[in-house]
C-alpha cells in the first residue's frame, strides 16, 4: 500500500528566513508521481507542482525549489527567503496506477506560518 | 478558463436530513474526484469517476454515502441519512484527459464544500 509521510506537524519562521518541508513516501511500484499542493487559509488547495518517478532532477521555480530523491523515497520542498504570504497548510501526494487517473493519497500536511 | 465549481459553499442541516453536494467539473477534464477532509483523518478519497464511469468506491465510508456522475459535467455527492461525524470540508477535483507520454496529470481542485450536521 502507498504512504506518504510529513513528519513536520507545524514549522514557524520568521520572513525571508529558508524553510524545508520534508515528505518521505512509500510506494511498491516503479512507476508513479509526486505532487505537492498548497492549502491557504482560504482553504482552497492549489497545485504546485509534480514529479514522476524517472526524473530525479531538482526542480527551481521562483523561491520554491523541490529534492526529489529515490534512494531516500523523499520528496522535499524548500521555500527560500519566505514570504508572508507563504502561511498555508502544504501536503505532500503520491499517485500510482499512471494508467488510470490521478489517484491521490496524501500526506497529513504541514503547517507553515511565516511570521513579520 | 473556470475552474472546478462545487456549491454549496457551506451547508448546515441537522442530524437525519439528506444533503447533496453538487460539483461541475473543469470543461475537457475526463476523470473527477470527490475527497474529504477532517482534522482526524486528513485528506481521503472518497471515489472517482473515470469517463462519468465510477471507477474506485472504496473511500466511500457508508451505504448512507452515494455519487453519481450523469453526465461529463456534473456530479452530485449525496450523504442520507446525515450524521454529525459526516461533518468535514468535502473537495471535488478534475484531471484531464492524459495525452501523448503524460501518463497522469495532476488533479484540479474545487474550493470545497464545508459541511457542518449538527
Amino acid at each position: 500500500a502507498q504512504k506518504v509521510t510529513q513528519a513536520q506537524t507545524e514549522i514557524s519562521v520568521v520572513e525571508k528566513e529558508d524553510v524545508t518541508l520534508d515528505c518521505v513516501y512509500e510506494t511498491r511500484d516503479t512507476t508513479y508521481y509526486l505532487f505537492w499542493y498548497k492549502q491557504p487559509p482560504s482553504g482552497e488547495l492549489v497545485f504546485l507542482i509534480r514529479r514522476n518517478s524517472f526524473d530525479e532532477q531538482n526542480e527551481i521555480s521562483g523561491r520554491y525549489s523541490w529534492n526529489f530523491q529515490k534512494s531516500t523515497s523523499s520528496f522535499n520542498f524548500t521555500i527560500t527567503a519566505s514570504q508572508v504570504v507563504d502561511s498555508a497548510v502544504y501536503f505532500c501526494a503520491l499517485s500510482e496506477n499512471p494508467g488510470t487517473a490521478s489517484k491521490l493519497t496524501f500526506g497529513t500536511g504541514t503547517r507553515l506560518q511565516v511570521t513579520l | 478558463d473556470a475552474g472546478v465549481i462545487q456549491s454549496p459553499r457551506h451547508e448546515v442541516t441537522e442530524m437525519g436530513q439528506e444533503v447533496t453536494l453538487r460539483c461541475k467539473p473543469i470543461s475537457g477534464h475526463n476523470s473527477l474526484f470527490w475527497y474529504r477532509q477532517t482534522m482526524m483523518r486528513g485528506l481521503e478519497l472518497l471515489i472517482y469517476f473515470n469517463n462519468n464511469v465510477p471507477i474506485d468506491d472504496s473511500g466511500m465510508p457508508e451505504d448512507r454515502f452515494s455519487a453519481k456522475m450523469p453526465n461529463a459535467s456534473f456530479s452530485t455527492l449525496k450523504i442520507q441519512p446525515s450524521e454529525p461525524r459526516d461533518s468535514a470540508v468535502y473537495f471535488c477535483a478534475s484531471s484531464p484527459r492524459r495525452t501523448g507520454h503524460s501518463m497522469n496529470t495532476e488533479a484540479f481542485f474545487g474550493q470545497g464544500t464545508r459541511l457542518t450536521v449538527v
